[in-house]
């Protein structure tokens, strides 16, 4: 099957500095990526659309000069939490969707940021 | 934005067949009804998806009237593993409030 597989899977690092996350189609090839954002006990927030060439599309209140998404290849896509601040810890997570499933978009395991 | 309703949470116990009830009247015609399962710490996975009448895999089945304003995730005998989180989702992108799944011994 899909599989997605994201780097790190946790996180720790100082106000301030810029992390970031890696998102991988392992046996498939992806134009387009997904990034969510997920606070402790609620749902899946979509943040950015990451399209391979072009520049990602953001959702309304997502500062894209904040969260860099770079789709460089078919194969990964980058967030970079830039300036991270405490109120931006929060676990990350990507998805994307192989061309021949016709069963839903697979997701990577997630990465756990913790700013301090 | 289509709206999915779903209990926020669920008690079962084991080897007991738990059914979660997802309300979506505003249905588009082209939208398919699309299951998540999520751990703790872990991105959701795929459990099923369908349009109409009932769908069935290894692990659930999906139930789906014919006026499609809602549907049933309906998994059979029940672990402690299945303890969970389950989304609803119309647009595959849109996450609701999901449910949450307790299952105790």
């Amino acid at each position: 099957g899909a599989v997605v597989s994201q780097h790190p899977s946790w996180v720790i690092c100082k106000s301030g500095t810029s992390v970031k996350i890696e998102c991988r189609s392992l046996d498939f090839q992806a134009t387009t990526m997904f990034w969510y954002r997920q606070f402790p006990k609620q749902s899946l927030m979509l943040m950015a659309t990451s399209n391979e060439g072009s520049k990602a599309t953001y959702e309304q209140g997502v500062e894209k000069d904040k969260f860099l998404i770079n789709h460089a290849s078919l194969t990964l896509s980058t967030l970079t939490v830039t300036s991270a601040h405490p109120e931006d810890s929060s676990f990350y997570i990507c998805s994307a969707r192989a061309d021949r499933a016709n069963y839903g978009y697979t997701f990577g395991s997630g990465t756990r940021l913790t700013v301090v | 934005l289509a709206k999915t309703t779903q209990p926020i949470s669920m008690d079962s116990y084991e080897g007991q067949e738990v059914n979660i009830t997802c309300s979506h009247n505003n249905i588009a015609t082209n939208d398919y009804i699309t299951w998540y399962q999520q751990f703790p710490s872990q991105g959701p996975r795929f459990i099923i998806q369908g349009y109409k009448t009932k769908v069935t895999n290894e692990v659930a089945s999906l139930f789906i009237p014919a006026d499609r304003k809602s549907s049933t995730l309906s998994l059979p005998r029940v672990s402690l593993s299945d303890t969970a989180v389950y989304y609803c989702l119309l647009r595959e992108l849109v996450f609701g409030t999901g449910t949450r799944l307790l299952v105790s011994p």
